[in-house]
């Protein structure tokens, strides 16, 4: 039962470095999202996919870009990373967007910027 | 707009005593409600969801969360705790007006609430 799987688990990057995490869902779910945690504030959304071939922001996005490669994988780029962007990275996916879907996380990513 | 409130940072609790995790919401129309558990290092893993009917909804470990609409309410219980229940739950609503003319629905979390079960 893999569910929500996303790579790497932890990162370091200096500041102005590019990365991206990965994200793959086996549960055929049409809605994939993206989200940061940091303490004291809950999870904040950075963006989101409805479905495949379609991305939209969240609350966050300012220095992301995402890529719905296909229906399964729902990639975040940190084009060039800031010290402000160290944080827990939550992949997340719903087999439909809104309403009482569900939605699942994966095990998270750590990334530090120094 | 929606917002949700856990207003205890944390909740200490003995190994076979009830505990309960405070959670407070506000949205325009009806809400979806949900709680998650993170363990340490782990990701958020869902525990129950209250949609619409029954106000006593029963989840995963024994949890159990008692929708109040009048206190605008959803708080997360469970008769007798283990000291395995130890993590941080997070309290999360959608409100059903959102989903109207919108393609969202977000869900927002509340700050979560760090459980701490003691032997």
């Amino acid at each position: 039962n893999a569910g929500v799987t996303q790579t790497p688990k932890f990162q370091v990057l200096k500041t102005g470095q590019s990365m991206t995490l990965q994200c793959a869902q086996d549960m055929n779910h049409n809605s994939m999202y993206w989200y940061r945690q940091d303490p004291g504030m809950g999870l904040r959304l950075i963006y989101y996919s409805a479905s495949e071939g379609t991305t939209d922001k969240g609350e966050v996005p300012n220095g992301y870009n995402v890529s719905r490669l296909n229906k399964r994988e729902f990639s975040l780029r940190l084009e060039s990373a800031a010290p402000s962007q160290t944080s827990v990275y939550f992949c997340a996916s719903s087999a439909l967007q809104g309403k009482g879907n569900t939605i699942y996380f994966g095990e998270g990513s750590w990334l530090t910027v120094v | 707009a929606q917002s949700v409130a856990q207003p205890e940072d944390q909740v200490n609790v003995a190994e076979g005593n009830p505990l309960t995790v405070k959670c407070t919401y506000s949205v325009s129309g009806n809400p979806y409600l949900f709680w998650y558990v993170q363990y340490p290092n782990r990701g958020l893993q869902f525990l129950l969801k209250y949609i619409t009917g029954d106000n006593l909804v029963k989840g995963s470990y024994g949890f159990e969360a008692e929708f109040n609409k009048s206190q605008t309410s959803f708080h997360l219980k469970k008769p007798s705790a283990l000291v395995s229940d130890s993590a941080l739950y997070f309290c999360a609503v959608r409100d059903t007006e959102a989903d109207r003319g919108s393609t969202l629905g977000r869900l927002y979390f509340g700050r979560g609430t760090q459980l701490t079960v003691w032997p």
